[in-house]
């Protein structure tokens, strides 16, 4: 069974302060992780997808890296407005219809201190 | 582009009323999910639809729950009788085919049962 645990389940970083997000993962076959961003009141934002182990992409002050078992959202140099909950979710290859259905963790909820 | 519209954004209900949320998709997605989202928790698979064709529903529950994606773009989500456990978010997202990889989300709607 697919499972996905995001760690921590809070974080408070004062602006500027660098930090790391975990998202760990169980899945048969991985055929995709994914980073989204959601802002309270609103639907998940993308932010990235990852594909294979050694795989890193980069948008502004976030940078998501991905190896078999874990996939890693660094914030350098945050500021308030990263402020979000950011969710992980993995896509499994074993799905028989070829399907693009998303497994989704708990998320990890950003405070950034001015 | 117009992003994945809902309505309504927020709903009130007594139990056992009966409730119904909309969706529109992204011109040209052919693939459209519903989701639902308890507080703290990531988004949960109710269905899938690729076209006007439910292909995954498992996790709908199908004795007070219902869709209809009539001509395959816009969606309808239906709950009756409601109960006080389905208050939650109800999000739809789409995407543009069971092959691509990226799914867009909508504002969701945001259930409150009385």
């Amino acid at each position: 069974e697919d499972q996905v645990t995001q760690s921590p389940e809070a974080l408070r970083l004062q602006e500027g302060e660098s930090s790391s997000l975990n998202c760990s993962y169980t899945v048969s076959g991985l055929r995709g992780l994914f980073w989204y961003r959601q802002d309270p009141g609103k639907g998940p934002e993308f932010l990235f997808t990852l594909y294979s182990a050694g795989e890193e992409k980069e948008k502004e002050r976030l940078k998501a890296t991905l190896t078999k078992k874990e996939s890693f959202l660094h914030i350098t140099a945050p500021k308030p407005e990263d402020s979000a909950t950011y969710l992980c979710a993995v896509q499994s290859s074993s799905d028989q219809t070829g399907a693009n259905n998303l497994f989704f963790g708990t998320g990890t909820r950003l405070t950034v201190i001015p | 582009e117009a992003g994945v519209v809902q309505s309504p954004r927020y709903k009130i209900i007594e139990k056992k009323q009966p409730v119904a949320f909309w969706c529109n998709p992204i011109s040209g997605h052919n693939t459209l999910y519903w989701y639902l989202q308890n507080l703290g928790q990531g988004p949960e698979l109710l269905i899938r639809y690729e076209n006007e064709e439910a292909v995954d529903d498992s996790q709908l529950p199908k004795d007070r729950f219902s869709a209809e994606r009539l001509k395959g773009v816009d969606s309808t989500l239906k709950i009756q009788p409601a109960e006080l456990g389905d208050s939650a978010v109800y999000l739809c997202a789409s995407c543009r085919d069971r092959v691509s990889d990226t799914q867009y989300f909508g504002p969701g709607t945001r259930l409150t049962v009385l």
